[in-house]
């Protein structure tokens, strides 16, 4: 149980085009999900939480026009990058949460972006 | 404020137990987490243990926490070489709507 999910694990793009990752919870409802960026060998960012039907909460300093995040179902959030570019290149992580209990995050496997 | 710090690096032999350490600043944290991240991977949640408590055993795992000195390990014991990974520790804020706030990831390197 408590499966996340991740789509795409890994994309190429070119600089000035957007990109979208999926992350879906596959056995449970989340009504909470985490976005984290992650550079080399470095410990998790968190980018902005994200709750079923509202807005997102972004972390000081993570631009909300950069970063579209759209949590549109109890089991899907998806998080766009728009207009990227190679700053942008990083391995990007979700996590849901599951309330059924206690508040353990379960975390997806992962996006690599490379943006050229 | 919020800072969890770890080790950077640990080097153990196969068989041998592991004691990973962690400290945490922030003495309202509801849950203490331990995650594992192999390499190109996400984190896989190995075990997590509630304030309240001072030790949590898990199979091969063994959580400690010292609340007075806010201190939190995980002993892995026979140590396998596929515990080779990066290990989180983290907590979670009830104040900070129960955000994690993550270490810095002890790697581990398990030698045959």
């Amino acid at each position: 149980g408590a499966v996340v999910s991740q789509h795409p694990s890994w994309v190429i793009c070119k600089s000035g085009t957007s990109v979208k990752i999926e992350c879906r919870s596959l056995d449970f409802q989340a009504t909470t999900m985490f976005w984290y960026r992650q550079f080399p060998k470095q410990s998790l960012m968190l980018m902005a939480t994200s709750n079923e039907g509202s807005k997102a909460t972004y972390e000081q300093g993570v631009e909300k026009d950069k970063f579209l995040i759209n949590h549109a179902s109890l089991t899907l959030s998806t998080l766009t990058v728009t207009s990227a570019h190679p700053e942008d290149s990083s391995f990007y992580i979700c996590s849901a949460r599951d309330w059924s209990g206690q508040e353990t995050q379960y975390f997806g496997p992962g996006t690599r972006l490379l943006v050229l | 404020g919020e800072d969890v710090e770890q080790s950077l690096f640990l080097s153990v032999r196969e068989g041998d137990s592991s004691v990973i350490n962690c400290t945490y600043t922030d003495s309202s944290s509801t849950y203490l987490y331990w995650y594992k991240q192999e390499p190109g991977a996400g984190l896989q949640l190995l075990t997590y243990i509630f304030s309240n408590m001072d030790m949590k055993q898990d199979q091969r795992l063994t959580v400690l926490l010292n609340k007075k000195d806010k201190h939190l390990s995980l002993r892995i014991a026979d140590t396998q070489t596929g515990d080779s990974a990066i290990y989180f520790c983290a907590e979670s804020l009830r104040a900070a709507g129960n955000k994690l706030t993550f270490g810095g990831g002890t790697r581990v390197l398990v030698k045959p």
